[in-house]
């Protein structure tokens, strides 16, 4: 079956520009994660959804940084105003519920550098 | 401060030999481990777990040792294969807590199998 898909796989933008990053969980995925992996370092925790509870925003560096998740399924990750710090690949993952006995399916990412 | 720590950034095994990668975490919170492995320009697969309950998990190829009392875990991954090389990633979690969904990241071993 279809894996977590993210869009797009590449992004260069201007420092102070607006993006927008898509994820598309597994099907039936109730649970959906953002992470960050900037250049050698490991991957860093950044937003939680599961099914129609309030996210878990704790790992959002900044405000500028949000996201949402409609309808339970595809999410969004804004981050405006970009500064060069932001780049990264940008990792989204789904599991069937937010149990840590359930293993996070990962997508390919979104590397976004900030020129 | 980085609460799991991969200190080796890189490992090259011959093939059929055993490859081990190690994992220190700091935090005595953390009762749940991962393994993950990342091929480049795709997304981390879930390789195998351990609960703080057990203190091995055998998978194949892979096993997973888990030493509470040091805080260190270990891979062990035998024969190694040309395959397996890949970035290796450590997580854990503090798995009976509420956000037990939330990993923490090592940041990565490179593991070279060579022929």
């Amino acid at each position: 079956g279809a894996g977590v898909s993210q869009s797009p796989s590449n992004k260069v933008t201007e420092k102070g520009k607006d993006v927008e990053l898509r994820c598309d969980p597994i099907s039936g995925h109730t649970a959906l994660y953002w992470y960050r992996q900037s250049l050698g370092q490991g991957l860093e925790f950044l937003i939680y959804f599961q099914g129609n509870s309030a996210p878990d925003k704790s790992g959002l560096p900044s405000d500028r940084f949000s996201a949402e998740r409609t309808g339970g399924s595809v999410s969004t990750l804004t981050i405006q105003r970009t500064q060069q710090e932001d780049s990264a690949v940008y990792l989204c993952a789904s599991s069937l519920a937010g149990q840590i006995n359930q293993p996070q399916h990962f997508g390919d990412g979104t590397r976004l550098s900030i020129l | 401060d980085q609460q799991v720590k991969q200190n080796s950034p890189s490992l090259s095994v011959q093939e059929g030999r055993i490859s081990i990668l190690n994992c220190d975490y700091t935090n005595s919170m953390f009762d749940y481990f991962l393994w993950y492995k990342k091929y480049p320009a795709e997304g981390p697969t879930f390789l195998i777990s351990i609960s703080s309950i057990k203190d091995k998990n055998e998978d194949g190829r892979f096993t997973v040792f888990l030493n509470k009392s040091a805080k260190h875990l270990s891979l062990h991954i035998v024969p190694s294969q040309p395959g397996d090389s890949a970035v290796y990633f450590c997580a854990a979690s503090a798995g009976s807590g509420g956000s037990n969904y939330k990993l923490t990241f090592g940041k990565g071993t490179l593991l070279t199998v060579n022929p």
